[in-house]
């Protein structure tokens, strides 16, 4: 199956700033990347699904504009929280879809936001 | 859209008995159906899927089943081990590619 990685896979910063997210597919060209987070003993909720070459497409509820996803290549998307708060700590997963119905897992990510 | 309930929220099995995971969905359009397994602070790791023209599937220890009709599909791990314990996941996909994913059943097996 495809290899996912993300970075950093730990990240703690302050309030306000703004912390970028990396996911990237190492052996696998993903025209689609799908976000996630998860927040402590629940499920994991799409955020938005990452298109390259075009705007991500936002589930309901999510805000564009604190959560900018870049699409930039075929085997990477960013995911940048900015001005984040305590309550966006959380973490964050990224998945690239497989060739048929499977997704492919990063690591995920922890943030912390003091 | 989609919706995903999974039941129980916690199962505590002694080693070696069988645990027994449900899920139902929503949406008639989904037609693909994995479980997931994750452990504290890791990726979730696919175990076992099945697709809507199947009705079940084993692999080893692990076997899923799945009603279209009555929209809910079943994870069954028989002869449990304590490395078996882990929170499980179900989710439910359409041909749109999103996958709706139930609230997780934390499993705990006892040796």
């Amino acid at each position: 199956g495809a290899v996912v990685s993300q970075h950093p896979s730990r990240v703690i910063c302050k309030s306000g700033t703004s912390v970028k997210i990396e996911c990237r597919s190492l052996d696998f060209q993903a025209t689609t990347m799908f976000w996630y987070r998860q927040f402590p003993k629940k499920s994991l909720m799409l955020m938005a699904t990452s298109n390259e070459g075009s705007k991500a497409t936002y589930e309901q509820g999510v805000e564009k504009d604190k959560f900018l996803i870049n699409h930039a290549s075929l085997t990477l998307s960013t995911l940048t929280v900015t001005s984040a708060h305590p309550e966006d700590s959380s973490f964050y997963i990224c998945s690239v879809p497989g060739g048929t119905d499977t997704q492919y897992f990063g690591p995920g990510t922890r943030l912390t936001v003091l | 859209g989609e919706n995903v309930e999974q039941h129980p929220s916690t199962l505590s099995v002694q080693e070696g008995d069988s645990a027994v995971i449900k899920c139902t969905y929503s949406d008639s359009a989904s037609n693909y159906f994995p479980w997931y397994k994750q452990e504290l602070g890791k990726r979730p790791q696919l175990i076992i899927d099945i697709r809507s023209n199947v009705g079940e599937k084993k692999d080893q220890r692990i076997a899923v089943t799945l009603n279209k009709t009555a929209k809910h599909f079943s994870l069954h791990i028989t002869e449990t081990q304590p490395e078996d314990s882990a929170v499980y996941f179900c989710a439910a996909r359409t041909n749109a590619g999103k996958s709706t994913f139930g609230d997780g059943t934390t499993l705990t097996v006892k040796p």
